[in-house]
């Protein structure tokens, strides 16, 4: 069963505007990740917050967590051409078993 | 560094016949393996994942099974493939120790059943 659920399906902007996703879960975790897909290609991970954190930055993206939630944002700042992917979470129980979400498509208009 | 090949890119069959789908990871041991199928436009549904060598859990019932015959090989094999077994299908290693390491994916292989 899906783990995590992606709001929005899709999403579309302009170049340079911030792009924001979010994930909702439905059990404890120990960590959550995000991951890029380009069309047709694997995915790649992206950033890994865990359970006991509540924010993280890696260049352009900041991910942010409530566990009392259970849910999940990525924010892309000064989004590119280059970013148009789909993005998914994933959680992790700490039983090595990754859930994924259904995924944000996000399309970045030039 | 660590690589992981996943092969055949592409692969068409006809219903009723056999599948085998092969993925090996280079450059690290004992990792944690994992078979995913992805439906068009759809999210990432988790089909088998092996901590180990014979070591293999399957979380949906289906005419699929997996088998990890050398530490760093998984298959995925179907005697008889269905319609509904088309779909990108996708394979991963993470770290097998502690519990904050990613998944690293191959490039997948898309199977269409005829």
């Amino acid at each position: 069963s899906q783990q995590g659920e992606e709001d929005p399906q899709a999403l579309s902007i302009q170049e340079g505007e911030n792009a924001t996703m979010n994930c909702s879960y439905k059990t404890s975790i120990n960590n959550l990740q995000w991951y890029r897909q380009n069309s047709g290609r694997g995915l790649v991970h992206l950033i890994l917050i865990r359970s006991n954190e509540r924010e993280k930055h890696s260049g352009r993206l900041r991910v942010t967590l409530d566990t009392s939630k259970k849910s999940s944002s990525l924010l892309i700042t000064a989004s590119r051409a280059a970013d148009t992917a789909s993005y998914f979470c994933a959680t992790d129980s700490g039983t090595y078993k990754y859930i994924f979400g259904t995924g944000t498509r996000l399309k970045v208009l030039a | 560094s660590q690589t992981i090949h996943q092969w055949p890119a592409t692969l068409v069959q006809p219903v009723g016949s056999p599948l085998s789908l092969e993925c090996t990871v280079e450059g690290t041991s004992n990792p944690n393996l994992y078979w995913y199928r992805q439906a068009a436009g759809r999210g990432l549904q988790l089909l088998f994942y092996s901590v180990g060598i014979g070591q293999i859990s399957s979380e949906v019932p289906q005419n699929l099974s997996a088998s990890r015959p050398q530490d760093r090989q998984f298959i995925l094999s179907s005697k008889k493939l269905l319609l509904s077994d088309s779909g990108f299908y996708l394979c991963a290693w993470s770290v097998s120790t502690g519990s904050f390491s990613p998944l690293h994916f191959g490039n997948g292989t898309r199977l269409t059943v005829t």
